[in-house]
């Protein structure tokens, strides 16, 4: 699975967008884009996914960039709750792959 | 909406004992995961299972040993608990129509070995 680097943290005014940015340089064509967080003593929560494609749910958007090199999470209007973790991960989705890789991940602060 | 349930949000074991720790999922998934999460190791995968009575070993197996009987159930087992496993565990599950997409994870159980 390729590897990803994001920063390490970031604030963001509540009722802001927050942009959380994802470099995958080394991704592959088969290799998809997934976005998790986790907020403080929780288990993960799935957010979106991507291949190529930007896509939208009621969570939040993900650009993923022409060269698929790198991505943008895009939360369009952040409240306290959003404060979490966040996660890109870069794998092949198939049968027998199902194992997701954490790196060190966003912390996201969202400020009053 | 998906619930994935673990047996305890906090347990404290002596060395050596023998530990389980019960996950139960009610969704009807295929696949279920136990991992362990660290600070500065993120999360690593120990077994995963596509079926009842199946089982793969993940990253780091070694002390561990787990048991699906039912498909809703998935049993993670430290057969003698040591120090080194103290830990945060993390148990999860899929359907197999996502591709492994989402995968779905319980609130987690920190072990503390003493």
């Amino acid at each position: 699975d390729a590897k990803t680097t994001q920063p390490p943290s970031m604030d963001c005014a509540e009722g802001r967008a927050a942009n959380l940015p994802c470099n995958h340089s080394t991704i592959s064509g088969n290799e998809y884009v997934y976005w998790y967080r986790q907020i403080h003593s929780q288990g993960p929560q799935y957010i979106i996914h991507g291949l190529k494609n930007n896509e939208t749910n009621e969570m939040a958007s993900l650009i993923i960039t022409e060269d698929r090199k790198s991505s943008t999470l895009i939360l369009p209007h952040a409240t306290l709750r959003d404060t979490a973790v966040y996660y890109c991960i870069v794998r092949v989705a198939n049968f027998g792959n199902e194992k997701l890789t954490f790196g060190t991940g966003t912390r996201l602060t969202i400020i009053p | 909406d998906v619930k994935v349930t673990q047996s305890s949000r906090y347990l404290v074991k002596r060395t050596g004992e023998k530990v389980f720790l019960e996950c139960v999922q009610d969704m009807d998934h295929e696949n279920m995961f136990w991992y362990r999460q660290d600070p500065g190791l993120g999360l690593r995968l120990i077994y995963f299972s596509y079926d009842v009575k199946m089982k793969e070993k993940g990253d780091i197996p070694e002390g561990y040993s787990v048991s699906r009987e039912k498909k809703e159930r998935f049993s993670l087992i430290l057969e003698s608990a040591s120090t080194n496993q103290t830990s945060m565990y993390l148990c999860a599950s899929s359907g197999s129509d996502s591709m492994g997409y989402e995968q779905y994870f319980g609130p987690g159980t920190r072990l503390t070995v003493t």
